[in-house]
């Protein structure tokens, strides 16, 4: 079976630029959360989704936003891109998100100039 | 509230030997509490992970941790360091009912030959 897919592996951006990441889960799995992960540090909690529905915000700003399609596959959105996020953008997918443990995709490494 | 505290951020041992990595948890609530692996330019990988029951927890790569309530900690161990064991690891926690996962800084693990 795959694992959690994500794309693009790598964005260059500049500032003031939208992004959109995209996630698969694994099949099966209804919950996706997202992660940033700025160079070295851990990763933050951006949201989670489940059965489409937002059930997780982290602490980050409105320009952040995300959603979840009936096939379960995930969107995370960046308006107005600042230097600062810089980062890899980790996906993670889990059966139900009730906690027994998240598997990871290999992150999007996103640069903004 | 919840949070993950790894004592230092760089830890070196030499090949064949014990390799100590530590954590330490602060939940409100009963933790879960996981280990995760992460190779350069990857994605994080599950070792291990305690939700209820036994305390001493089996991971993959020969890894195990030990859950000590009273301690607050949920240190990571192997008896005999090999290098692919060269990472970097995150201590994280999520607490019964919370939808996030909260990590570590991470500790860089160095392998002498």
């Amino acid at each position: 079976d795959a694992g959690v897919t994500q794309s693009p592996t790598h964005l260059i951006k500049t500032r003031g630029q939208h992004v959109t990441l995209r996630c698969s889960p694994i099949s099966g799995h209804k919950s996706v959360s997202w992660y940033q992960q700025v160079l070295g540090q851990g990763p933050q909690f951006i949201f989670q989704y489940y059965e489409k529905e937002e059930r997780g915000r982290g602490n980050f700003p409105d320009r952040f936003s995300a959603r979840q399609f009936p096939n379960y596959s995930s969107e995370l959105n960046v308006n107005a891109l600042l230097l600062g996020d810089s980062a890899l953008y980790l996906c993670a997918s889990s059966l139900d998100g009730t906690g027994m443990g998240e598997f990871f995709g290999p992150g999007t490494r996103l640069t903004v100039l | 509230a919840q949070s993950v505290t790894q004592l230092g951020s760089h830890v070196s041992v030499s090949e064949g030997a014990l390799v100590l990595l530590r954590c330490n948890y602060s939940s409100s609530v009963p933790p879960y509490l996981f280990w995760y692996v992460q190779y350069p330019n990857q994605g994080l990988q599950l070792l291990l992970k305690y939700t209820t029951g036994a305390t001493l927890v089996k991971g993959i790569n020969g890894f195990e941790a030990e859950f000590k309530k009273s301690e607050t900690s949920f240190h990571l161990t192997k008896p005999s360091a090999h290098m692919s064991d060269a990472a970097e690891y995150f201590c994280a926690v999520r607490s019964s009912g919370n939808e996030k996962l909260t990590f570590g800084t991470g500790t860089r693990l160095t392998i002498i030959p």
